[in-house]
């Protein structure tokens, strides 16, 4: 079946407009996740939906970043007046659901460009 | 703060040799999981080892965990260029929330 998608695959930006980079999950996966990974870096946790339940947000950097998901399925993550430090691979991932014992499953992630 | 860190960094090898990879970790867990990562973009998860399992394995790949030690190990034998690639462990907080390590950036020469 279709594995997770993410839109754009490249995105590049002026400093100081807003962004929204777009994430498709498996469908029926009721867990979403977004993580950034800044060049070389480990992957860094923003922010995860699990069916209707308020999302985890503690791990969004500051309050430019915010995150939705629509119908428990696709999920935009809108970045506002970004800002060069924006720049990274923003990678989103999808699970049968939270809890302590499943694996995720990766899209391809976006790479965003912040000139 | 990381839940897993790994080590070495960096590993560069010849093809056909073993890699060794160690994942330490901060925190009780109920599994540990290791990805790899290709270019940058998207990780794959290769294998998930649970707290009460001390070994497995899955094809060239082995894992071994050490609760004692809050310490895993990915190993990759005879190994291929095609192998070359960033490998992380991750593993569940109490929160719910998977925290990954910094990775280690294995390359094979051919």
């Amino acid at each position: 079946g279709a594995g997770v998608s993410q839109s754009p695959s490249n995105k590049v930006t002026e400093k100081g407009k807003d962004v929204e980079l777009r994430c498709d999950p498996i469908s029926g996966h009721t867990a979403l996740y977004w993580y950034r990974q800044s060049l070389g870096q480990g992957l860094e946790f923003l922010i995860y939906f699990q069916g209707n339940s308020a999302p985890d947000k503690s791990g969004l950097p500051s309050d430019r970043f915010s995150a939705e998901r629509t119908g428990g399925s696709v999920s935009t993550l809108t970045i506002q007046r970004t800002q060069q430090e924006d720049s990274a691979v923003y990678l989103c991932a999808s699970s049968p659901r939270t809890g302590l014992s499943y694996e995720q499953y990766f899209g391809p992630g976006t790479r965003l460009t912040v000139t | 703060s990381q839940q897993g860190e790994e080590d070495p960094q960096a590993l560069s090898i010849q093809e056909g040799e073993n890699a060794t990879m160690n994942c330490s970790y901060k925190t009780s867990i109920n599994n540990l999981q290791w990805y790899r990562q290709n270019s940058g973009r998207g990780l794959v998860h290769l294998i998930l080892i649970r707290s009460n399992e001390r070994e497995k394995h899955s094809g060239r790949l082995r894992v071994t965990l050490d609760t004692s030690k809050k310490s895993s190990s990915l190993l990759i034998t005879a190994s291929r260029a095609a192998d070359t690639a960033s490998y992380f462990c991750a593993s569940y907080n109490q929160g719910g929330k998977l925290i990954f390590g910094q990775g280690t950036e294995l390359s094979v020469k051919p």
